[in-house]
């Protein structure tokens, strides 16, 4: 089956640095890939969509400049998140589109992000 | 802009009983897909079940199955002969068959904390 692998799966940063997430496509290529936030004990939220080889779509209300998302190939997208807060403390987790399939998305696994 | 609503924030099931979660959706559209996602405690979200709407026939996948009413824009899951490995959170989702830009996207709704008692 396809995977998407995200690393790294914890990170802990302090206030006021960048961090950056992984998301790869390991068997299958990936014409766009999905963000999203998650909160304790709540839904996934789009933050943004990203396509290979183009500017990421952000959903309402999502900082561009705080998350930066790059999708240079078309088995990586990375998610940057500039000059971490504690409320950007969150659980976050990707997923990929199969050019092999017409309705499946595949999940990562998720990066918990804990700025203190 | 479609929306997902589960109503159920929480349920519970003794094993080997049968439960059934509820999924409402309100779209536009006469295409599109269904999904039940599966988010146990690792968080790893897990396909369950898909249903596409064109197809009257309900989807089943072993102990899993749905009873998809379009008219009524209902999509219920129900999980036959529970077992303790079946207690996550559980996400209705859905997706256009719209193929322009912003498509691909899933809209979840706010999911169901389903416990299975030994």
């Amino acid at each position: 089956g396809a995977v998407v692998s995200q690393h790294p799966s914890w990170v802990i940063c302090k206030s006021g640095t960048s961090v950056k997430i992984e998301c790869r496509s390991l068997d299958f290529q990936a014409t766009t890939m999905f963000w999203y936030r998650q909160f304790p004990k709540q839904s996934l939220m789009l933050m943004a969509t990203s396509n290979e080889g183009s500017k990421a779509t952000y959903e309402q209300g999502v900082e561009k400049d705080k998350f930066l998302i790059n999708h240079a190939s078309l088995t990586l997208s990375t998610l940057t998140v500039t000059s971490a807060h504690p409320e950007d403390s969150s659980f976050y987790i990707c997923s990929a589109h199969s050019t092999r399939s017409s309705y499946e998305q595949y999940f990562g696994p998720g990066t918990r992000l804990t700025v203190t | 802009a479609q929306t997902v609503t589960q109503s159920q924030p929480e349920m519970s099931v003794q094993e080997a009983e049968t439960v059934t979660l509820s999924c409402t959706y309100d779209t536009s559209e006469s295409d599109y897909y269904l999904f039940w996602y599966k988010q146990p405690p690792s968080r790893q979200m897990i396909l369950v079940i898909r249903q596409e709407a064109y197809k009257q026939q309900n989807a089943t996948e072993n102990r899993f199955s749905v009873n998809f009413q379009k008219a009524a824009k209902s999509f219920s899951l129900k999980i036959s002969d529970s077992q303790l490995g079946d207690a996550a959170m559980y996400f209705c989702a859905y997706r256009s068959t719209y193929s322009g830009a912003g498509s691909y996207q899933l809209t979840f709704g706010k999911g169901t904390k389903l416990s299975v008692i030994p």
